[in-house]
């Protein structure tokens, strides 16, 4: 139930294509859903977080769509550059301050 | 700057000495918690502080201790290390433990 589902495991996109990752989680008090860039020899960094009383959140670039009856959450990268290789994790939790579960990973890789 | 500061940055040890890692962070936050990071399993928990004193156990605590005696320091114990052990190690806070986390750049532990 704690287990927060991620892919693709890579991705491979043009440079000013669209990235799309997608996340699938269980436990339905998860009332919080960051993504995270990391690059090589780095920690995590947040990129962008939702929170599920909104469906989309944009910054810049970035856009969470977030559908609350399927708990799926999506990542979208527009116009991806090569600057956005990099691993993206997704995770969830909730305000009891109890586990930040992680998924997997997704390793991103745009060609210029 | 704010920051999460993790030492040491690499480690290399042998099994059964017991080691500690530590972790500060300045930005006041509540909550602090521990990952390991292993290829193909993305990031888990291990122990989290909701506060001073406040400690639990997160997806992976067997063979690590924490502890929190003041805010900005969460220190990891590994009292007889073994070689599974061996990983990437990252600290991370949180102004609560429904936020998103600072993550620090990480301590990569080899147990030979």
């Amino acid at each position: 139930q704690q287990q927060v589902k991620q892919s693709p495991q890579s991705l491979i996109v043009q440079k000013g294509g669209i990235s799309i990752i997608n996340c699938a989680y269980e436990n339905t008090a998860f009332d919080y859903f960051p993504w995270y860039q990391q690059f090589p020899g780095k920690g995590p960094a947040l990129l962008i977080a939702i929170r599920p009383d909104v469906s989309e959140k944009k910054e810049g670039r970035f856009t969470i769509s977030f559908n609350k009856s399927a708990k799926q959450f999506s990542l979208h990268i527009m116009d991806s550059q090569p600057g956005d290789s990099a691993t993206y994790f997704c995770a969830a939790t909730h305000n009891y301050g109890q586990n930040f579960v992680f998924g997997p990973g997704t390793r991103l890789s745009v060609l210029p | 700057e704010a920051q999460v500061t993790q030492n040491p940055r690499y480690l290399i040890t042998v099994t059964g000495k017991k080691l500690t890692v530590t972790c500060s962070q300045n930005m006041n936050h509540e909550y602090m918690s521990w990952y390991r990071q292993d290829p193909g399993l993305g990031l888990r928990q291990i122990y989290y502080s909701m506060n001073v004193e406040v400690t639990d156990k997160g997806d992976v605590p067997e063979g690590y201790k924490v502890s929190r005696k003041e805010k900005r320091n969460f220190p990891l114990i590994l009292e007889s290390p073994s070689p599974n052990q061996t990983s990437l190690y990252f600290c991370a806070s949180s102004r609560t433990g429904g936020e998103a986390a600072f993550f620090g750049q990480g301590t990569r532990l080899t147990v030979v």
